[in-house]
């Protein structure tokens, strides 16, 4: 059963129209992560909420939003998608931020085309 | 960050064949992660480590903790072709996770 679920698998938007992206899990995690990753590199982390703590990675454009309505939900939001932003987006969760606990698991990601 | 050096960024190796891979950091880290990634698909978690020394297996797959925890390598024994795939090493410290740039397998049957 998935335990890191987004959606949509596969999104298109034109250039500068807003986008949102969704992510869910059922392993009732308290982090929940935001990365993106483009074409034969690693994934690079942009945000990350601890519970309703929203951390922010200094290098993230400010184009990029997250909201964690709930435990359970974290959406991906960019504002005025550039070209530059096509890539896949992955989502993540851990337990916790402490040794043992932080182990990150993936969902299968959403691939964003800006056309 | 992108900010743990792993080797090798390719390999082709034949069916069979035994597979190593490594990561290293100059920075000590307390958590080691190795992940394989399939085209389209999110990284998979194979194995974690979370202590110095430490030697894990995950069926034909083992991995290791370096004693300086600046370190950790991936061992696939036998290869088959539903092998390939990237294979990410991601190191954890608190508030800070990194990844490797990873290694591309490609297994000829």
């Amino acid at each position: 059963d998935a335990m890191v679920i987004q959606n949509p698998r596969y999104q298109v938007t034109q250039f500068g129209k807003p986008v949102t992206l969704s992510c869910s899990q059922t392993l009732n995690h308290n982090v929940m992560y935001w990365y993106q990753q483009k074409s034969s590199q690693a994934p690079k982390l942009l945000f990350h909420y601890y519970d309703k703590d929203f951390n922010n990675e200094a290098d993230t454009p400010d184009n990029f939003q997250s909201r964690r309505p709930n435990t359970s939900f974290c959406f991906l939001d960019i504002r005025s998608p550039g070209l530059g932003d096509a890539a896949m987006y992955l989502c993540a969760t851990s337990r916790d931020k402490a040794a043992t606990t932080d182990t990150q698991y993936f969902g299968p990601g959403t691939r964003l085309t800006v056309l | 960050g992108q900010q743990l050096n792993q080797s090798p960024q390719s390999m082709f190796i034949q069916e069979g064949e035994d597979v190593s891979m490594n990561c290293t950091s100059s920075s000590i880290f307390n958590t080691w992660l190795w992940y394989k990634q399939e085209p389209g698909e999110g990284p998979v978690l194979l194995i974690a480590l979370y202590k110095a020394g430490e030697l894990t297996s995950n069926g034909r797959l083992t991995a290791q903790f370096g004693i300086t925890r600046k370190d950790s390598f991936l061992n696939i024994s036998a290869s088959i072709p539903s092998d390939v795939g990237i294979y990410f090493c991601a190191a954890y410290n608190n508030n800070d996770m990194r990844f490797g740039a990873g290694t591309r397998l490609t297994v000829k049957p």
